[in-house]
Order: structure tokens, then sequence, then C-alpha cells
């Protein structure tokens, strides 16, 4: 297996513009999780998906991020309007079931807007 | 979320020492406590984990101990050597609770 695939690895994009990060978790995984990773508030929890059903989206900072799982094998995190407070390293983690099996992250989108 | 506290933040250890990360939790239901190690632009991966009907699992260099009734655990690394240094962090979660991770350790092991 390939792993989960992320993509971009990186994006640079200026402050208002559309960012779409792209997902494909890992074949047979029914959760889905997207985190951000800063050095200053470490890996936070954005959004969590259930057999392609978002189940948790508390840690979604705003309405200016939005998330969809349109099927099992494909999942989205996109951020209109973009801002610099929202540079991080986004990453995309699968897992079989939520609590009792290990997450396998991707590699990560490097997210700079300048 | 329950909270899980991680320590230290930063470590440096000599090559051959032993490098030694804790955390500790709130929620005694939590029944599965991984640890994941990180290298510079990857993802976080699955090092070790264990579950609380053990009190120690070791993999190689690599062991955990676990004291459930203080609800600690930590990571051992043996004979630390300079690919060791990574970012590492734990983590608990049971069942349908979505897993809760330490802010995590910068390990840096010197040759």
């Amino acid at each position: 297996d390939a792993g989960v695939i992320q993509s971009p690895r990186h994006e640079v994009t200026e402050m208002g513009q559309e960012v779409t990060l792209r997902c494909k978790p890992i074949s047979g995984h029914n959760s889905l999780f997207w985190y951000r990773q800063t050095m200053m508030r470490g890996l936070e929890l954005l959004i969590y998906f259930n057999n392609n059903v978002p189940i948790d989206d508390s840690g979604m900072p705003e309405d200016r991020f939005s998330a969809k799982m349109p099927n099992a094998s494909f999942s989205t995190l996109k951020i209109q309007p973009s801002e610099p407070r929202d540079s991080a390293v986004y990453f995309c983690a699968s897992s079989l079931t939520a609590g009792n099996s290990p997450l396998h992250f991707g590699n990560g989108t490097r997210l700079t807007v300048t | 979320q329950q909270q899980v506290k991680q320590s230290p933040q930063s470590l440096i250890v000599q090559k051959g020492g032993i490098s030694i990360i804790n955390c500790a939790y709130e929620n005694t239901a939590f029944d599965y406590f991984p640890w994941y190690q990180q290298f510079p632009g990857k993802g976080p991966a699955l090092l070790i984990a264990i579950r609380p009907d053990v009190s120690e699992k070791k993999e190689g260099r690599f062991t955990i101990s676990f004291n459930k009734s203080a609800k600690q655990f930590s990571l051992h690394i043996m004979d630390s050597q300079p690919g060791d240094s990574a970012t590492y962090f734990c983590a608990a979660s049971k069942g349908s609770y979505i897993p809760t991770f330490g802010r995590g350790t910068s390990l840096i092991v010197h040759p």
C-alpha cells in the first residue's frame, strides 16, 4: 500500500486566495483525520470523519475552513479566504478505527500564506 | 478531548545514553497508548504502542513503561543513536474516542 497520499506537498498563496488540500486515505480505513501542526500549538485536530461522515469538526478554526469526504478514497480541506495565520503544516491521517488502531499519517502539506 | 501532558518539551542526549519521555493522562477509560516518531518533513509514524493490561512493552531499543495507578506512561530509548533524533508524540485513546496527542518532545542525540 502506498500509504496516505497528500497533495500538494507545498503551497504558497497570497492572503485572500482559496486553498484546497487533498488526501487519499489507505484503502479499507474507515476513519480519516485532518490535523494542523505549528510550533506554537503542536498537533491540532481539525476534523474527524467516520465512514465518510463528519463526526467532530469542533477543531475547525472558523467558517473559513471546510472539509469534505465525498467517498472513501478522497477528502479535501478548503480554506477560503486564506490568511497568514493559517500558515502551518496540514496532515491527513487514516485508521481502521478511530480509537484502538494506529493512525497512518501522510507527509503533510506545508502551507504558506503571504 | 481529554488532555495528555507530555514532558520534556525538548531533550538532548549523548550517543549511547538513555532518552526518557514521560506522559500523563486524565481519562481512566483510555485503553490504547501509542507513541509516534516524526522526522523533519514527514508525518508522524507509529513507533510502539501499549495497552493497560501490561506494565511494559519492549521492541528493540524502545520500551514503553506503563503505570496504570499513576495514569502515566513513558518511552525509554536505550543506547540512543543520532538517527533517533526526531520529535516524539505520545497519545491516548479508547474505542470511538478521537486520539488525544501530547505536545511532542524534540529529541536530539549528539554523536
